[in-house]
């Protein structure tokens, strides 16, 4: 089953704030994704993060891989209406890197 | 994504038959993937392929079968032992020889609506 927890499920954000969502494992990850999926639509490839501590940017995103590499956080500056959809993390699990196991998900809805 | 048809977007059927779900792709990826998705709920794996000719069980292949003929084709079929079928199904590639690091690419889905 899934490997990684991933909190919150729901994020209720007023336009304009920002809000965290995060990843969390029990065991130490080769790597981690982050994708998008847009309600009604499929995921979509965001990040990946490799090296420990590992921070990179994307506009208003900023993606963070811990120093132990087993959790990592999704942060969201200036919540905008086109930011709505459900965040996933998705990591390798099991003996073969192939097998990819996502998170439960972050639905984020916006206020505005 | 662009390069990967899954069909048909919505597919009903009757308690107790099967029904096989088309994954196809033109993106030339060995890695092959079938994910489930409920509603409110996060992505779980059926089943994966690496190369053709070769697959591998994911988290609840239970009551579902697929197979790899070719490198461009990965069909899945949701068989009458499948006890909660109704659900989005998600089929996606991954780029060669990457060891599994490199993304997923997502099809659309197809919505199967069991009653």
């Amino acid at each position: 089953g899934q490997q990684v927890m991933q909190i919150p499920q729901y994020q209720h954000v007023q336009e304009g704030e920002d809000f965290t969502t995060y990843c969390n494992s029990s065991t130490t990850l080769s790597n981690i994704q982050w994708y998008k999926q847009r309600p009604g639509g499929h995921p979509v490839f965001l990040i990946q993060l490799v090296k420990s501590g590992e921070v990179k940017k994307q506009k208003r995103l900023t993606f963070q891989f811990g120093e132990a590499k087993k959790n990592s956080s999704l942060h969201i500056t200036a919540t905008q209406t086109t930011d709505v959809g459900t965040y996933f993390c998705a990591v390798p699990t099991g003996s073969n890197d192939y097998k990819l196991s996502f998170g439960a998900g972050t639905t984020v809805t916006v206020r505005a | 994504d662009g390069g990967i048809t899954q069909s048909p977007k919505y597919l009903f059927r009757k308690e107790g038959q099967n029904v096989t779900l088309s994954c196809e792709q033109n993106l030339n990826h060995d890695a092959m993937y079938w994910y489930r998705q409920d509603p409110g709920q996060g992505l779980r794996l059926i089943y994966y392929s690496q190369i053709v000719n070769d697959f591998q069980k994911g988290d609840i292949a239970e009551g579902y079968s697929v197979s790899r003929e070719k490198k461009e084709s990965f069909p899945l079929t949701v068989t009458s032992a499948q006890k909660n079928p109704t659900a989005f199904y998600l089929c996606a590639t991954q780029m060669s020889g990457t060891g599994g690091n490199s993304p997923l690419h997502f099809g659309n889905g197809t919505r199967l609506t069991v009653t």
